[in-house]
């Protein structure tokens, strides 16, 4: 079945960039999501990529696509402490029933340091 | 905006009882899932419904029952709670033409003593 990589806790000082990557197995997604989870919150929906881009800029955010290594990356630029939080990874699948579900990664604990 | 609203934030039951929990949703989405997210294990699918009266068993369903009478709601049902059930439960919905992304709740923290 589809499984979702993602290293648990990544740690960066307040102002530099975070790199929070994550690997995936099915190549047939089509999607690929970031959602952020504030403690005590549900998942807001940060970022999503097309499987034919390989780049995609918001703002502080950067999303690279490695489609080959099926290999997802969010880059936050100038990270502040209001970043600390759970990201999750997550692709598409397709159940055939209707709906097209997510498989979630199990999240990277991003810690600001001052 | 889209709006998904879970009736509680925080519920503590006792073994054995029967939990509803209700997640309501503005968009008029047909997608809707129920998911549940513990310590080491990210979140986990438990059921979905792409149409009212519709639902489908995700990759967790056992000891749990859905129900989707209308199109904006979307209920988990614990036929019996038990502490292993203990958890935050997470309801999305999702547009259902084309890939579209959830769009999540807050999420109730349910606790089972």
């Amino acid at each position: 079945g589809e499984d979702v990589e993602q290293s648990l806790f990544l740690s960066v000082r307040e102002g530099d960039s975070s790199v929070i990557n994550c690997t995936y197995t099915d190549s047939s997604s089509t999607y690929l999501y970031w959602y952020k989870q504030e403690p005590g919150a549900g998942l807001q929906l940060l970022t999503y990529i097309f499987s034919n881009m390989d780049m995609k800029q918001d703002q502080r955010l950067t999303v690279l696509l490695n489609k080959k290594d099926k290999h997802l990356s969010l880059r936050i630029a100038d990270t502040q402490t209001g970043d600390s939080a759970i990201y999750f990874c997550a692709e598409m699948f397709f159940s055939g029933g209707g709906a097209d579900g997510l498989t979630f990664g199990k999240g990277t604990h991003l810690i600001i340091q001052p | 905006d889209v709006k998904v609203t879970q009736s509680s934030r925080y519920l503590v039951k006792r073994t054995g009882e029967k939990v509803f929990l209700e997640c309501v949703q503005d968009m008029d989405h047909e997608n809707m899932f129920w998911y549940r997210q513990d310590p080491g294990l990210g979140l986990r699918l438990i059921y979905f419904s792409y149409d009212v009266k519709m639902k489908e068993k995700g990759d967790i369903p056992e000891g749990y029952s859905v129900s989707r009478e209308k199109k904006e709601r979307f209920s988990l049902i614990l036929e019996s709670a038990s502490t292993n059930q203990t958890s935050m439960y997470l309801c999305a919905s999702q547009w259902g033409v084309g890939n579209q992304p959830q769009h999540f709740g807050d999420g109730t923290r349910l606790s089972i003593l």
